[in-house]
């Protein structure tokens, strides 16, 4: 499973757009990259997958460039309650296999007023 | 999206004694769930991926004897720890994959906090 590095924490003020970069140099070809939130004492809550290019939902955007060795998730306009850790995991899409993907360390994403 | 539950969401238990924790997909039907631990202040560390009808597969460095996982239907894993100690204190947490979809997109339940006294 590909690894992945990320700063470990971020602070940013509400009304704020928020990127969090993460590194995954030995991406494999089938690999996605999915991002989660965890609020403390909850199970982590997806945010958003893509595999290459652009990806972007209702709460976020995910930019992936050509070499797909890193990614960067975009919180437009954050708010208090989107202070979280944040983590960024990589491993295989459709037809891959039921893997249980690998959690680094995160992002501690601090949100003040 | 899916929902994943469990249960209890918190436990104390003696030292010496055993502690279940359910994981359940309360609207589709899960053939994999994954059990993780996550220590105060640390990341999600995977413990085994439970496979419905057949063993689990562990980890490294996961007790098989002393976490016991069992996932006998489509919508119900569970997990024992046996004979828990003060150590075993944690934060467990299951998640499913829905078939089909992208593996990496994981739902997770509550998470389960365990205090061993």
């Amino acid at each position: 499973l590909a690894k992945t590095t990320q700063p470990i924490s971020m602070d940013s003020y509400e009304g704020q757009e928020v990127n969090i970069t993460c590194s995954h140099n030995n991406i494999a070809t089938n690999d996605y990259i999915t991002w989660y939130q965890q609020f403390p004492s909850q199970g982590p809550r997806f945010i958003i997958q893509g595999y290459k290019t652009k990806v972007t939902n209702e709460v976020a955007s995910l930019f992936i460039p050509a070499d797909r060795k890193s990614s960067t998730l975009s919180l437009p306009r954050v708010s208090l309650s989107d202070t979280a850790v944040y983590y960024c995991l990589v491993g295989a899409g459709p037809g891959g296999g039921a893997d249980g993907l690998t959690f680094g360390k995160g992002t501690h994403l601090i949100i003040q007023p | 999206g899916a929902v994943v539950s469990q249960h209890p969401s918190r436990v104390i238990c003696k030292s010496g004694t055993s502690v279940k924790i359910e994981c359940r997909s309360l609207d589709f039907q899960a053939t994999t769930m994954f059990w993780y631990r996550q220590f105060p202040k640390q990341s999600l560390m995977l413990m085994a991926t439970s496979n419905e009808g057949s063993k689990a597969t562990y980890e490294q460095g996961v007790e098989k004897d002393k976490f016991l996982i069992n996932h006998a239907s489509l919508t119900l894993s569970t997990l024992t720890v046996t004979s828990a100690h003060p150590e075993d204190s944690s934060f467990y947490i299951c998640s499913a994959t829905l078939g089909g979809g992208p593996v990496g997109e994981l739902f997770f339940g509550e998470g389960s906090r365990l205090t061993v006294l």
